[in-house]
């Protein structure tokens, strides 16, 4: 069964930094593009990043660009993600994700980062 | 960046009937390998999003048969031919041809 658990968030202060983890299971993790998304609290969906099968290649939105990075460890079957300078507006659900266009597109369960003081 | 544009925003239905859900992009979703990359997701109350179209009317695994996509270029559909109750949430349409891949704005499904 295919499988991604994401961990690492949290309260963090204004300004700060957090890295998130996502576990995956149950599915070839060397082979997928794999993202992040985020969804703020009552709000709609934002694809933040991707990144290939080796990490040689990432994209990310504006939004984030210079202070979000994403990287992968395919020994361990693991992704992440390295939030810096982080403020309000980055308070939301952090999905893993898997950046397929074909036949295999699940998400993790998400995990909540909240920015404040 | 691609505009991704859903109407209705709010669908109230009756059980057993069926409902419609527009998604209209900014630009052409048309890729030059001729696959149309746009996909539905649904998002159940207290849940995390679910995919439940790849490439306008492909299903996803475990997906029922009453929910089906269409469309072509940048007009396309979501229906439902019956709702149950299970369907009540949030659907999404995402186009993930251009970068950065985004979203429509939501429309929310609920019983009348």
């Amino acid at each position: 069964e295919v499988q991604m658990v994401e961990s690492g968030g949290g309260l963090v202060q204004p300004g700060g930094s957090l890295r998130l983890s996502c576990a995956a299971s149950g599915f070839t993790f060397n082979i997928y593009w794999m993202s992040w998304v985020r969804q703020a609290p009552g709000k709609g969906l934002e694809w933040l990043a991707n990144i290939n099968q080796d990490g040689s290649e990432k994209y990310y939105v504006d939004s984030v660009k210079g202070r979000f990075t994403i990287s992968r460890d395919n020994a361990k079957n693991s992704l992440y993600l390295q939030m810096n300078n982080l403020g309000a507006e980055d308070t939301a659900v952090y999905y893993c994700a898997i950046a397929d266009r074909g036949p295999i597109g699940n998400w993790g369960q998400g995990t909540l980062v909240t920015v404040s003081s | 960046d691609v505009v991704m544009t859903q109407s209705p925003l709010s669908l109230p239905v009756t059980l057993g009937q069926p409902a419609s859900i527009s998604c209209k992009s900014s630009q052409s979703l048309v890729h030059s390998d001729g696959n149309i990359y746009l996909n539905w997701f649904q998002q159940r109350p207290g849940q995390s999003p679910r995919r439940l179209i790849y490439k306008v009317s492909n299903r996803d695994s475990g997906v029922p048969d009453r929910f089906s996509g269409s469309g072509s270029g940048t007009d396309f559909t979501l229906k439902i031919s019956r709702v149950e109750a299970e369907d009540v949430g949030v659907y999404f349409c995402l186009q993930v041809l251009h970068w950065p891949w985004t979203f429509g704005q939501g429309t929310t499904v609920e019983i009348k």
